[in-house]
């Protein structure tokens, strides 16, 4: 399995632009994970899907945010408008939870870096 | 929610020394505790990680220690390496994860 991949690996923007960012989790997996990172606030979960359904959006920042999973093997992250505060590493991260394989173990994506100007 | 503190944020130590990461948690629902390594520009990978039935686990120059009363666990390092320098991550949750800041280790030959 080539794991958790993400696309694009890093994008520069312009404040007001719309960006998309993309995550295929490893096959199986039947949760999903969008994770934030910066230095001040750390690593912060966004939003967690299980079996394609959001089930803690909790940590989302605003409506500026949005994240769907149309089928087990794709989800996206939008933010429109962009804001230059919403630059940071983005990760998706997969795991399998629940069944007799179940370890929790979440395996993370290579990230993708966003800088909005 | 769950709440993860972690200590210390920085730490410097020579080759062959041990090192000591600890952090505590609030939830007394979490059962999963996970510590990750993250390297400059990369992932965070997990190292090892330890179930509220477990109290310690090692894999060889690592080991994890939960005390669940008191909610806390701690990451042992042995005979430190420098490419052991990174920045490491404690976790608390179950189907989700809370994370504490991260200490960065620096190992100096």
């Amino acid at each position: 399995d080539a794991g958790v991949i993400q696309s694009p690996r890093h994008e520069v923007t312009e404040m007001g632009q719309e960006v998309t960012l993309r995550c295929k989790p490893i096959s199986g997996h039947n949760s999903l994970f969008w994770y934030r990172q910066t230095m001040m606030r750390g690593l912060e979960l966004l939003i967690y899907f299980n079996n394609n359904v959001p089930i803690d959006d909790s940590g989302m920042p605003e409506d500026r945010f949005s994240a769907k999973m149309p089928n087990a093997s794709f989800s996206t992250l939008k933010i429109q408008p962009s804001e230059p505060r919403d630059s940071a590493v983005y990760f998706c991260a997969s795991s399998l939870i629940g069944g007799p394989l179940d370890n929790n173990e979440q395996f993370f994506g290579p990230g993708t870096r966003l800088t909005v100007l | 929610g769950e709440n993860v503190e972690q200590h210390p944020s920085t730490l410097s130590v020579q080759e062959g020394d041990s090192a000591v990461i600890k952090c505590t948690y609030s939830d007394s629902a979490s059962n999963y505790f996970p510590w990750y390594k993250q390297e400059l520009g990369k992932r965070p990978q997990l190292i090892i990680d330890i179930r509220s039935n477990v109290g310690e686990k090692k894999d060889q120059r690592i080991a994890v220690t939960l005390n669940k009363t008191a909610k806390h666990f701690s990451l042992h390092i042995t005979e430190t390496q420098p490419e052991d320098s990174a920045v490491y991550f404690c976790a608390a949750g179950y189907s989700t994860l809370t994370f504490g800041k991260g200490t960065m280790l620096l190992v100096s030959p």
